[in-house]
């Protein structure tokens, strides 16, 4: 069975820094993997879907990338604001279309 | 507007009272499944469907049953909820599975059972 985890689970950084989050998943027999953002109260929102013959995704700030082989995805976020503060989730989609998601890293961005 | 919506957004019952979740999307998709999220376990899936008439289970289905009569709808239905299933739970679409697009979530619904 597939396990996402998600390291840190939480991480506080000043305003303006750049930084990494991680994501690793077990079994590397994944179609693609997604990134999400969670603010509290509130629903998941998409921010990069790499597909498993893909190696990266920008979007803006956010780069996300893939090692398919190692089981491994980092999301980059540059110049880090206050308003990313928010809850940050991958997910993996695998055999029989079913999804697996790591915990998430809770990331507070200080002004 | 395109999006998932999900009702009620707070729910608080009692054990082994029946209550349905509603979900639904306005995208035409074809693949909708639900989740629950609990601390420190991530989001896991329960039931998903991959078109109308077309359901199968997810990783943790014990205690849901789910329907897909319609394309844009897919009810969650807790016959005789326990606290366990106290949770918050999602719903999410995506437009075709099998093409690898990425998947749209609804706003959650928080289930208290006591």
């Amino acid at each position: 069975k597939q396990e996402v985890t998600q390291i840190p689970a939480a991480l506080s950084v000043p305003e303006g820094e750049n930084l990494v989050l991680n994501c690793s998943f077990t079994d590397s027999a994944i179609y693609n993997l997604q990134w999400f953002r969670q603010d509290p109260g509130k629903g998941l929102t998409s921010l990069l879907l790499i597909q498993s013959s893909q190696r990266e995704q920008t979007s803006g700030r956010l780069n996300a990338s893939l090692d398919k082989s190692s089981g491994r995805s980092t999301l980059y976020i540059a110049a880090s604001q206050p308003g990313d503060s928010a809850t940050y989730l991958c997910a993996v989609k695998a055999n029989f279309n079913k999804f697996y998601f790591g915990s998430g890293t809770k990331l507070n961005v200080k002004p | 507007e395109a999006q998932v919506t999900q009702n009620p957004r707070y729910l608080i019952t009692v054990t082994g009272k029946k209550l349905t979740v509603t979900c639904s999307q306005n995208m035409n998709h074809e693949y909708m499944s639900w989740y629950r999220q609990d601390p420190g376990l991530g989001l896991r899936q329960i039931y998903y469907s991959m078109n109308v008439e077309v359901t199968d289970k997810g990783d943790v289905p014990e205690g849901y049953k789910v329907s897909r009569k319609e394309k844009r709808n897919f009810p969650l239905i807790l016959e005789s909820p326990s606290p366990n299933q106290t949770s918050l739970y999602f719903c999410a679409s995506s437009r075709n599975i099998r093409a690898n697009y990425e998947q749209y979530f609804g706003p959650g619904t928080r289930l208290t059972v006591t």
